[in-house]
């Protein structure tokens, strides 16, 4: 099945320490999304691709950084973790022709130690 | 700008009992509306979508979605519930691509309801 593929599920790093979060995509999907979730709260966009156009929201800090080698991957780099951080995050894609339906991965949930 | 607003941070209900969720939104423009549902420790999937047309959208489960111009909202009813049906419900927004603006294709999220179903 056609799908949207978060690794890994749950990851554990130490404060200040580098982490990259995985997306990868079999849906041939030209946009792609990263979302931060806390715990009670609504996702809030971190940035998004446009094929290799990136658009980073105004207010996502400088510590997260994305890559996007090609179609089905793209990575998030999170360069000094703080306690803050420790959240749900969730890729999600969306093919420019559709009506603005977004397909979710099942998230990778951050521990900041 | 856009915003959502869920009225109800929890709902709880018994199994077979009816629901509502319900969701209001403001924006300048034409909106795309949807309703996402999130299981414990998962993304979010897509449960139905209002784009045009019929005011009233239904789910392959049940669920139905009524939206109100006039009243600017997008209330989610089922009229028997689940246990299966427990997780957190998010109402969201976005631009048609008509509508221009930077913010076509991105959604804006409401704060979620949490259904939980008891036996």
């Amino acid at each position: 099945d056609a799908m949207v593929i978060q690794n890994p599920r749950y990851q554990v790093t130490q404060f200040g320490k580098p982490v990259t979060l995985s997306c990868s995509q079999t849906l041939n999907h030209n946009v792609m999304y990263w979302y931060q979730q806390k715990s009670s709260q609504a996702p809030k966009l971190l940035f998004h691709y446009y094929d290799k156009d990136f658009n980073n929201e105004a207010d996502t800090p400088d510590n997260f950084q994305s890559r996007r080698p090609n179609t089905s991957f793209c990575f998030l780099d999170i360069r000094s973790p703080g306690l803050g951080d420790a959240a749900m995050y969730l890729c999600a894609t969306r093919t420019s022709g559709s009506p603005n339906e977004q397909f979710f991965g099942p998230g990778t949930r951050l521990t900041v130690l | 700008a856009q915003s959502v607003t869920q009225l109800d941070s929890q709902v709880p209900v018994f199994e077979e009992a009816p629901v509502e969720l319900r969701c209001n939104y403001s924006s300048s423009v034409s909106v795309y509306l949807f309703w996402y549902v999130q299981y414990p420790n998962q993304g979010l999937q897509l449960l139905l979508k209002y784009l045009s047309g019929s005011t009233l959208v239904e789910s392959i489960n049940g669920f139905e979605a009524e939206f109100n111009k006039s009243q600017t909202s997008f209330h989610l009813r089922k009229p028997s519930v689940h246990i299966s049906d427990t997780a957190e419900y998010f109402c969201a927004v976005t631009r048609p691509p008509y509508a221009g603006g930077t913010s076509y294709g991105k959604l804006t999220f409401g704060q979620g309801t949490i259904l939980t179903v008891h036996p």
